[in-house]
């Protein structure tokens, strides 16, 4: 039972290039979350889905797309890359335990944009 | 709206001393409340929650909190502090009546345990 994982661990992209962050959990959970952390500023919440195929969006989405084809997977795009966007980014997976939703989280993923 | 406030940036305790890391909490009706750890280079890890039920909560590693109505408040506490305690902790909330798995974050308090 890995958790939650994220893909890859650390990246370095120049302005205007694009990519994606994988996330996968093994946990069957329905709801699954991108967030980024930033120095002083705690976690905010970039998109959600509650399920397969749903996506939402949290606090700060622009410039980020994502996409929930699998109910284990959540990917995060980046299609142009800004210096703004170099951050820490947290994926989490949560499930209905005992009534509520306390969430599971990976790794993370350090981005750096130049 | 929900949202939750950690009024203190940083705490310092000494090793064996009790610790208190403050959380106080909005939401339009009752809260599920979460507390997360997240050390150096790591993910945050679940620490506890309150649902329902007695105000009084334990978790992992010793910790408690203390669910507290009339004050909206949920202090994460633990009678004898260790120097491997020292971390990022946070506080997050969520509604049940709106989105149940939509949690609200703090921004952190960072625990300093001294030997």
């Amino acid at each position: 039972n890995a958790g939650v994982t994220q893909t890859p661990k650390f990246r370095v992209l120049k302005t205007g290039q694009s990519m994606t962050l994988l996330c996968a959990q093994d946990m069957n959970h329905e709801y699954m979350y991108w967030y980024r952390q930033d120095p002083g500023m705690g976690l905010r919440l970039i998109h959600y889905s509650v399920g397969e195929g749903t996506t939402a969006k949290g606090e700060v989405p622009d410039g980020y797309n994502v996409s929930r084809l699998k109910k284990q997977n959540f990917l995060l795009g980046l299609e142009s890359a800004a210096p703004s966007q170099t951050s820490v980014y947290f994926c989490a997976s949560s499930g209905r335990t005992g009534g509520s939703y306390e969430q599971y989280f990976g790794p993370g993923t350090r981005l750096t944009v130049t | 709206a929900q949202s939750v406030a950690q009024p203190e940036d940083q705490v310092n305790v000494a090793e064996g001393n009790p610790l208190t890391v403050k959380c106080t909490y909005s939401v339009s009706g009752n809260p599920y409340l979460f507390w997360y750890v997240q050390y150096p280079n790591r993910g945050l890890q679940f620490l506890l929650k309150y649902i329902t039920g007695d105000n009084l909560v334990k978790g992992s590693y010793g910790f408690e909190a203390e669910f507290n109505k009339s004050q909206t408040s949920f202090h994460l506490k633990k009678p004898s502090a260790l120097v491997s305690d020292s971390a990022l902790y946070f506080c997050a909330v969520s509604d049940p009546n709106t989105n149940a798995g939509k949690s609200t974050f703090g921004d952190g308090t960072t625990l300093t345990v001294k030997p």
